[in-house]
């Protein structure tokens, strides 16, 4: 279903920048429409991580940040800590489908 | 603080009916102008986040994912704040995690009001399909 490709996972060693990507299409990200990124840690509910192409919520570091680009967009994580072992998943609207989707998910291993 | 209540894990059989709720405080849940679009996703065990599909409880627009339509049933009572994920008849592949998420409206000038992210989440309900 989902039409937002991400890469299956990326790892980093502490301290280092990591980038997830989020690959869409003409339909969805191409079409203007921002794109979300949720931090899921193991066993837990997603939280609001990135929204509004690159609005972090109360609580969330400056660590994390996200662009956009034509049909695409990215997630850079830059410090990377042990606490940031989790999946993340980006999300946008798709026309096409009249809704939102997430993407593929990745998951985050500090080395 | 908006928070987001879900009902607890269910074990169920094959062809059996089943409605999991989501209780929603900390805002105004009937409120037109104030109130969140209510989501609804599947996580397979294992597998990543999927849209089934979402519901603004003031006026019970809703709007299923083409994957979801027809298979599941989304409704909201205002009364109680909650709003609720209905199976008819579950099959073992409903077997998941289900969360439900708020997010606020915004507006696009394409597609206008709808909630492009969703900030709040519940706690998710367990749903295991076995005979």
């Amino acid at each position: 279903q989902s039409v937002l490709t991400q890469p299956p996972s990326v790892s980093g060693a502490p301290g280092q920048r990591v980038t997830i990507s989020c690959i869409g299409s003409s339909s969805n990200i191409g079409a203007g429409y921002d794109v979300t990124w949720y931090q899921q840690l193991p066993g837990t509910a997603p939280q609001l991580l990135i929204y509004d192409a690159n609005n972090r919520p109360s609580g969330v570091p400056d660590r994390f940040s996200g662009s956009k680009s034509d049909t695409s967009a990215s997630l850079a994580i830059t410090g990377l800590q042990a606490e940031d072992e989790a999946d993340y998943y980006c999300q946008s609207y798709d026309t096409r489908l009249g809704g939102s989707i997430f993407g593929t998910g990745t998951k985050v291993t500090v080395l | 603080e908006v928070q987001l209540v879900q009902s607890g894990a269910e074990v169920k059989k094959p062809g059996g009916f089943l409605k999991i709720s989501c209780k929603g405080s900390g805002y105004s849940f009937s409120n037109y102008f104030t109130s969140y679009w209510i989501v609804w996703v599947r996580q397979m065990p294992g597998k990543g986040l999927e849209y089934m599909g979402i519901i603004y409880p003031p006026d019970s627009d809703i709007r299923y994912s083409p994957a979801f339509e027809g298979q599941v049933t989304i409704s909201a009572d205002t009364s109680i704040s909650t709003a609720y994920l209905q199976w008819n008849s579950l099959e073992a592949s409903d077997t998941a995690m289900y969360y439900c998420a708020a997010g606020p409206p915004s507006y696009n000038v394409l597609t206008g009001y709808y909630p492009y992210s969703f900030h709040y989440w519940g706690q998710g309900t367990l749903v295991t399909v076995s005979s």
